[in-house]
């Protein structure tokens, strides 16, 4: 079983839609990213988080250290977001950045 | 936050060819790290790259095969030697900064071996 499991793997959805991905981990972290990765292969930090809740425009990123699971949403969905969005944690072990497989968003005009 | 500036972004490269990869770094910084992305497969590191000394492998990686440079704290080179069909990847180089690290990454480097 993967540290760092993420749902769904793949997800379609039509402009406009509201969109959630999971993540569930199982290992101590100091620290849970959330990284977009566009078709040309590079990465952009999206957020990084310990706890509560962080939003940034219309992405919003949610985690709960009890349960060690996260939330990434987005709200008014658009063919721009699609992407693959990536859930990563930083161990408390101190070992490097633990990466899920990734989930593909394609968001339809 | 850090802005990396990787090339090339794409190559297309013979069977037993080597092909180095650049990142540059806007600020000084101490480690970096180099990670292969297989296709339709997550993330996994090839070696932490420190200035003045020799890079960190993971296991399953060789020095011979992925040599590292880091001439400073602002650059570093991945060279993919020798080069299969099976090293086709994207190739991404990393930077963390902070007490509780950030992440940033290059734009990566989509390899294909023909």
């Amino acid at each position: 079983k993967n540290e760092v499991e993420q749902s769904p793997q793949n997800l379609t959805a039509q402009e406009g839609e509201f969109i959630t991905i999971n993540c569930s981990y199982s290992v101590g972290i100091s620290a849970l990213h959330w990284l977009q990765q566009h078709p040309g292969g590079g990465i952009v930090s999206l957020f990084m988080l310990s706890s509560g809740k962080k939003k940034h425009g219309r992405l919003i990123a949610t985690i709960n250290i009890q349960e060690k699971h996260s939330s990434l949403h987005i709200t008014a969905s658009h063919p721009r977001d699609s992407a693959v969005y990536i859930c990563a944690v930083s161990p408390t072990s101190g070992s490097r950045l633990t990466f899920g497989e990734g989930t593909q968003l394609t968001v339809n005009p | 936050s850090a802005v990396i500036s990787q090339k090339p972004s794409r190559d297309i490269c013979q069977r037993g060819t080597s092909l180095t990869i650049q990142c540059q770094v806007d600020s000084q910084v101490t480690m970096m790290f180099w990670y292969r992305q297989q296709p339709g497969q997550s993330l996994t590191l090839i070696a932490t790259a420190n200035q003045g000394s020799e890079a960190t492998y993971e296991s399953g990686f060789v020095i011979d095969k992925f040599p590292i440079s880091r001439p400073n704290l602002t650059f570093s080179t991945l060279t993919v030697s020798n080069m299969s069909p099976e090293d086709s990847s994207i190739y991404l180089c990393s930077v963390e900064e902070g007490i509780i690290t950030e992440a940033f990454f290059g734009q990566g480097t989509r390899l294909t071996v023909v």
